[in-house]
């Protein structure tokens, strides 16, 4: 098992809709966890944080953190053709491995269309 | 802040020469993150640096590969000699914790080993 992965994309979805993105995670001690968002050719850019369980708003996205299930995802409302880039899941685990590094998934890759 | 700066932004070499990647972090960031990202493997940590020191270099693919941080506000990636397979997009990222506000990418550098 991969100590971070991301559902397998690509995923696809029309202007206007609901982008969900997942990811789970193997250290249940994991106290931090971050998505980025890269664009094609461009350097990963953070744009959510969440540390407790429950839900995070900041606009359009919500970040959602379920410890118990090891398991974060992040949701885009209304999505934009320009919300298109590959979205990173990473995660600050705190075992078997050195303090201050984030581990991150493969990332998915999110398209929306006209 | 003008963020975190890499230099060069692109690289041709040929095989067998040596190429040196330079990185400088924000201002009193005490981490230094040096990434290779793939379209194949993703998002790798090469190596990673807390106060000048390096803490984990498990990812440093050979001896090919070395770094350095003189001092907290530079770091170089060396690697020599090239080869074709080392062409990647190397990313540093510097952080004042990780855990807390996770990273700062720069550009990244385009590397091309011909």
């Amino acid at each position: 098992q991969k100590e971070v992965e991301q559902n397998s994309g690509p995923l696809s979805v029309p202007e206007g809709a609901i982008a969900s993105l997942n990811c789970t995670y193997s250290d249940r001690g994991s106290q931090s966890f971050f998505w980025y968002r890269q664009y094609s050719g461009k350097s990963p850019e953070l744009i959510m944080s969440i540390y407790s369980n429950g839900d995070k708003e900041d606009g359009r996205f919500t970040a959602q953190l379920n410890k118990a299930s090891q398991y974060v995802s992040l949701l885009i409302r209304d999505s934009q053709p320009s919300d298109s880039a590959t979205y990173l899941c990473a995660v600050g685990l705190v075992s078997g491995t050195s303090y201050g590094k984030l581990t991150f998934g493969q990332g998915t890759i999110l398209t929306v269309h006209p | 802040d003008a963020g975190v700066i890499q230099s060069p932004r692109h690289e041709v070499t040929e095989m067998g020469q040596e190429v040196t990647l330079r990185c400088k972090p924000i201002s009193g960031h005490d981490y230094l993150f040096w990434y290779r990202q793939t379209m194949m493997r993703g998002l790798e940590l090469l190596i990673y640096f807390n106060n000048n020191v390096p803490i984990d270099d498990s990812g440093m693919p050979e001896d090919r590969f070395s770094a350095k941080m003189p001092n907290a506000s530079f770091s170089t990636l060396k690697i020599q000699p090239s080869e074709p397979r080392d062409s990647a997009v190397y990313f540093c990222a510097s952080s004042l914790d990780s855990f807390r506000y996770g990273y700062t990418f720069g550009s990244g550098t385009r590397l091309t080993v011909v």
